[in-house]
Parts: structure tokens; sequence; C-alpha cells
């Protein structure tokens, strides 16, 4: 199994809603991100966990919460999102950090 | 502050011609530069990694160079194809992936 999958591929949502976006990985990979993306934009880092372990939090505000329950899976909590938020948000995965980064194929988010 | 940035922004070419793709980094203390491909609303697709201490890499109809001490790699594609069309990014690796701004193609038949 070579790739990263993430649930849902389009969501939306209201700026009072709680919602999740799901990130899994069966390669073994110990390193495993999020991403943003705005249209036309490259995409910008937001966190990083290493060994189950935040490592890098980009400075991201805290309506975005990351949870990695074990190595295989990466959640991103969502809550009091505002309409800027709205994007592409991709998760990626590494053997270990400076390693090869695998993406998935993002969830489309907008924020109404 | 690490910047990356790729020249050309667009590429418009008839199939089977022969591309480079240039990008640029300011700070050449990396680990390693990569080039990714991405489809329009889709994830990105690795296609080359190169350790800061090698000088290219090749896959199929790709090479990519890497010149650290100029802050430079380059991307070259032979013999274009329709499939080629997409986005391509370069990224550099020092203590995360920050990627330059892309490089839009276009492969016509």
């Amino acid at each position: 199994d070579t790739e990263v999958t993430q649930t849902p591929k389009h969501l939306v949502m209201g700026m009072t809603n709680k919602k999740s976006l799901k990130c899994e990985q069966h390669m073994g990979h110990r390193a495993m991100y999020w991403y943003k993306q705005k249209a036309k934009k490259p995409p910008e880092l937001m966190f990083v966990y290493s060994y189950e372990k935040l490592s890098i939090n980009e400075s991201v505000p805290s309506r975005f919460s990351p949870e990695c329950p074990n190595s295989s899976l990466l959640n991103l909590h969502l809550h009091a999102l505002q309409p800027d938020d709205s994007a592409l948000y991709l998760c990626a995965s590494s053997q270990d950090l400076a390693d090869t980064q695998y993406f998935g194929p993002g969830t489309r988010l907008t924020v109404l | 502050k690490q910047e990356v940035t790729q020249i050309p922004a667009a590429l418009s070419v008839p199939e089977g011609e022969n591309l480079v793709l240039n990008c640029s980094f300011t700070d050449s203390a990396i680990y390693n530069l990569q080039w990714f491909r991405q489809d329009p609303g889709k994830g990105l697709t690795s296609l080359l990694l190169i350790q800061s201490s090698q000088r290219e890499q090749t896959s199929g109809r790709l090479n990519a160079s890497l010149d650290k001490s100029s802050g430079r790699s380059t991307l070259y594609i032979a013999a274009s194809q329709p499939g080629d069309s997409a986005t391509y990014l370069c990224a550099v690796e020092d203590d995360k992936l920050i990627f330059g701004t892309g490089t839009r193609l276009q492969v016509f038949p």
C-alpha cells in the first residue's frame, strides 16, 4: 500500500460548525504533515508530527487542532472557522523527517 | 528566510519538445530538493528527490539537477506529451519543506 488517503474529499461547513479531516497511511511512515493550499498558490506547512508527537506548529490559529491517535492516522479538528480558511487541505507522510513526502488527494474545504 | 522561485510561471509547448523548468532558492543550507507534479484540484505527486550531496537524479523522461552553491535546480522533461500537462512545484527541505511558486505547463497535441 503506497498511498495516503484523505476523507472527506469535499466539506462545506458554517462558521459555527465543528468538523474533522482525516488522513491515513499504511506505509509505516513515522512523519505526517498537514498543509494548506489556497488557489493558485503553493502548499504551506501547518503541522508536522514525528513518531506521533507534534514537532512543528507553524503558528497556526487554535481553531485548527491536529491529533495523531496512532502512527497511521492524522486528524485535523476544525472549529469556528472563517471564510478565508476555505482551501485545499493536504496531508502527507514520509518515512522520517527530510525523506520523500507522499501526498494525499486533499480535502476541499469551503467555509460559508 | 528561505525563498523559492520558479521560472517560467507558465509554459505552453507542442508535443515532442524537450523542456527545462527552473527553480532557485536563496539559502543553500538544505537537506534535499524535491520536484512534484500537481494536477488541477488534486494532491501532489513526488517526481524526484535530490539529496544535498547529489548533483542529479533521473526517472524515465525526467532529469533533475541541483547546484546547491548557486541555489539552482532544473527539471528537464524529454519528448513532452499532453499527459505531462500539470503544475510542477519544486520544494527545498531545510527544517521543513518550502515550496516554490510553481510552473504551469501545457503540452498541446
